[in-house]
């Protein structure tokens, strides 16, 4: 089954302890993305990545940090979480250079850092 | 980058149809305009995208205006489990991939 699978679900941690959230697809997709999701804000944009070793910045990309080593996975990186980044956290991929190619949604990361 | 402007909410009837508006004043001659839809407690999921001439899928329309600067969603006859906030964004397949989604229409449906 053509999925996106983010790891975990859940997640609860304190501030500074670096963590890391996975995101994999296996659909052979290029383009590979981050949001982030928090009440009255909607769907913000953190990092998104072209293919292998291409990242760049969304709009909100303070205070994280990806990796493409690889095409299927780009996990994202949070050195030093603080409370503001307590949010619900969805990875997305899709094909590139296809016709209006869609977004495959994870089912999301919710993350509270205390 | 391209943005969207959409009302922050609506409310229709079961099995009547809804229009869900875009607006897209920016749209640049590239831009596929797409439309998500996010149920409660799930991520996003397609519904139907389009570049210039009006599209139908099995779970609905989308009517694009002449000069590309507005959309419009349609559901042809809502059901409770259309209830969802609806996004629409446009996203250019020759350029950057930083996509804009904004707050979406939250559409309420009643029984």
């Amino acid at each position: 089954e053509a999925q996106v699978t983010q790891n975990p679900r859940y997640l609860i941690t304190v501030t500074g302890k670096k963590l890391t959230v996975t995101c994999s697809q296996n659909m052979n997709h290029e383009y590979m993305s981050w949001y982030r999701q928090d009440p009255g804000l909607g769907l913000r944009q953190i990092y998104y990545s072209m293919n292998v070793e291409v990242t760049d910045k969304g709009d909100v990309p303070e205070g994280y940090k990806v990796s493409r080593k690889e095409k299927r996975n780009f996990p994202l990186i949070l050195e030093s979480p603080s409370p503001n980044q307590t949010s619900l956290y969805f990875c997305a991929s899709s094909l590139i250079g296809s016709v209006g190619s869609p977004l495959h949604f994870g089912n999301g990361t919710r993350l509270t850092v205390t | 980058d391209a943005k969207t402007t959409q009302p922050n909410s609506m409310e229709s009837n079961e099995e009547e149809p809804v229009h869900l508006p875009c607006n897209h004043s920016t749209i640049s001659g590239t831009d596929y305009i797409h439309w998500y839809r996010q149920l409660p407690s799930q991520g996003p999921e397609y519904v139907i995208h389009g570049l210039t001439s009006n599209v139908n899928n099995r779970m609905a329309s989308l009517a694009i205006a002449e000069d590309r600067k507005s959309s419009t969603l349609i559901l042809h006859r809502a059901t409770l489990r259309d209830a969802a906030v609806y996004y629409c964004i446009l996203r250019d397949v020759q350029g950057a991939q930083k996509l804009v989604f904004g707050q979406g229409t939250r559409l309420t449906i009643n029984p």
